[in-house]
């Protein structure tokens, strides 16, 4: 099956900092999305992204489908964005998405 | 609309109880999935149907018996679970399209401790 790798598995930042999530995967994917779990367990949609680059307000994300990467941006972060970050991948024949390990992001006021 | 319903939110067995989790969405969605996730991991997925039929199990335990009475309804069954099956259960949907976007969206979960 494909493998996911997220990095770095833990992030600290202070409130207003900005940061890099990267998720690795070993082979074609295509479907992609960018989750963020909050401290509750729901995971909330933050981009469908297979390939190139999408913004939605301090987020954006940006995906490289030929070399097998993608980023996610937080800039201006704000004690609202802790949580963990979840990218996830799956192909077109199936409905098997997995799932990286995911970063942890704290965000201290 | 991009909401996935489950309940309940929380559920506390013991080992010889036989329970219930329920998931509904309204999306027209024609795929939904279960997913487990134990603390401080990824979800895991466990089942898919896809157009109400079973497409995928992951060589989960007869323990865990999945439903899809209709394309809006997925249950999962709990019987003789263990200790370590306590987890947070996800459900989500998608299209199920195959040939593009086939976005999944996800319910609330169900918190699961088996005493």
């Amino acid at each position: 099956g494909i493998q996911v790798e997220q990095s770095p598995p833990d992030l600290i930042l202070q409130e207003g900092a900005n940061s890099t999530l990267r998720c690795n995967f070993s082979d074609s994917v295509n479907n992609l999305q960018w989750f963020h779990q909050n401290p509750w367990g729901q995971l909330i949609n933050l981009f469908y992204i297979p390939s190139g680059t999408k913004q939605n307000g301090r987020l954006s994300a940006t995906t490289v489908a030929t070399e097998r990467y993608s980023l996610l941006y937080i800039s201006s972060s704000q004690t609202t964005d802790s949580g963990v970050y979840f990218c996830a991948v799956g192909k077109y024949n199936n409905n098997d998405m997995r799932f990286g390990a995911g970063t942890r992001l704290t965000v201290k006021p | 609309d991009t909401e996935v319903t489950q309940t309940p939110k929380h559920l506390v067995m013991g080992m010889t109880n036989k329970k219930s989790l329920k998931c509904e969405q309204h999306m027209g969605h024609r795929a939904m999935y279960w997913y487990k996730q134990k603390a401080k991991k990824p979800p895991e997925l466990m089942f898919v149907y896809s157009y109400e039929k079973l497409s995928i199990n992951e060589s989960v335990p007869s323990r865990f018996s999945p439903e899809c009475p209709n394309s809006s309804l997925l249950n999962l069954h709990l019987h003789a679970l263990q200790p370590e099956d306590s987890a947070l259960y996800l459900c989500a949907s998608s299209q199920d399209r195959h040939d593009s976007y086939n976005e999944q969206f996800f319910g609330p979960g169900t918190r699961l401790t088996v005493l």
